[in-house]
């Protein structure tokens, strides 16, 4: 089944200790990205990726890292997460080029930082 | 920067009714734009994607336009169900980022 995945679905931390958020895609697709969504302010993208080794800011990185080593990976890392970094994360894929192809979520991590 | 809004924030309409969400965007130089459907404490599921060449799009039930120039799009959903209650977000592409608007929370009432 083609699907993106992530992990962990739920996750309790507390602030200051490092964390990784896994994203996986089955769809050998090139473009891959990261979203929060907050109450209010709808979804906004954190960080994304045209392809292995290319990664870009969307409009609220500060705080987050990216990688992309492997095409079907992209793991979002707090390195020192604080409690207005308590959102619920979305990892997204979609196909390179034309206007024609749609993105797929993931699942949504829950994320809470105390 | 891209803008993206829906109006409205909340809709709640009886069983059967044909309804229609609205969608704007600030910026006309856009690839595509997508609506997609997201249950409570879900991941969305991609609905329907226009590009920006195109005017419509129809899937089952559902109907989505586009007007670039105006910076417009509706979603239009016929003969609602129960089931269609969800929020509905659109997202447009203007090159590799994407903007989202907040969303309309839909509930059909039986």
């Amino acid at each position: 089944e083609a699907q993106v995945t992530q992990n962990p679905r739920y996750l309790i931390t507390v602030t200051g200790k490092k964390l990784t958020v896994t994203c996986s895609q089955n769809m050998n697709h090139e473009y891959m990205s990261w979203y929060r969504q907050d109450p209010g302010l709808g979804l906004r993208q954190i960080y994304y990726s045209m392809n292995v080794e290319v990664t870009d800011k969307g409009d609220v990185p500060e705080g987050y890292k990216v990688s992309r080593k492997e095409k079907r990976n992209f793991p979002l890392i707090l390195e020192s997460p604080s409690p207005n970094q308590t959102s619920l994360y979305f990892c997204a894929s979609r196909k390179a080029g034309g206007a024609i192809n749609e993105q797929f979520f993931g699942p949504g991590t829950r994320l809470t930082v105390l | 920067k891209q803008e993206v809004t829906q109006i409205p924030a909340a809709l709640s309409v009886p069983e059967g009714e044909n309804l229609v969400l609205n969608c704007s965007f600030t910026d006309s130089a856009i690839y595509n734009l997508q609506w997609f459907r997201q249950d409570p404490g879900k991941g969305l599921t991609s609905l329907l994607l226009i590009q920006s060449s195109q005017r419509e799009q129809t899937s089952g039930r559902l109907n989505a336009s586009l007007d670039k120039s105006s910076g417009r799009s509706t979603l239009y959903i016929a003969a609602s169900q129960p089931g269609d209650s969800a929020t509905y977000l659109c997202a447009v592409r203007p090159g590799n980022q994407f903007y989202f608007g907040t969303g309309t929370s839909l509930t059909v009432i039986p």
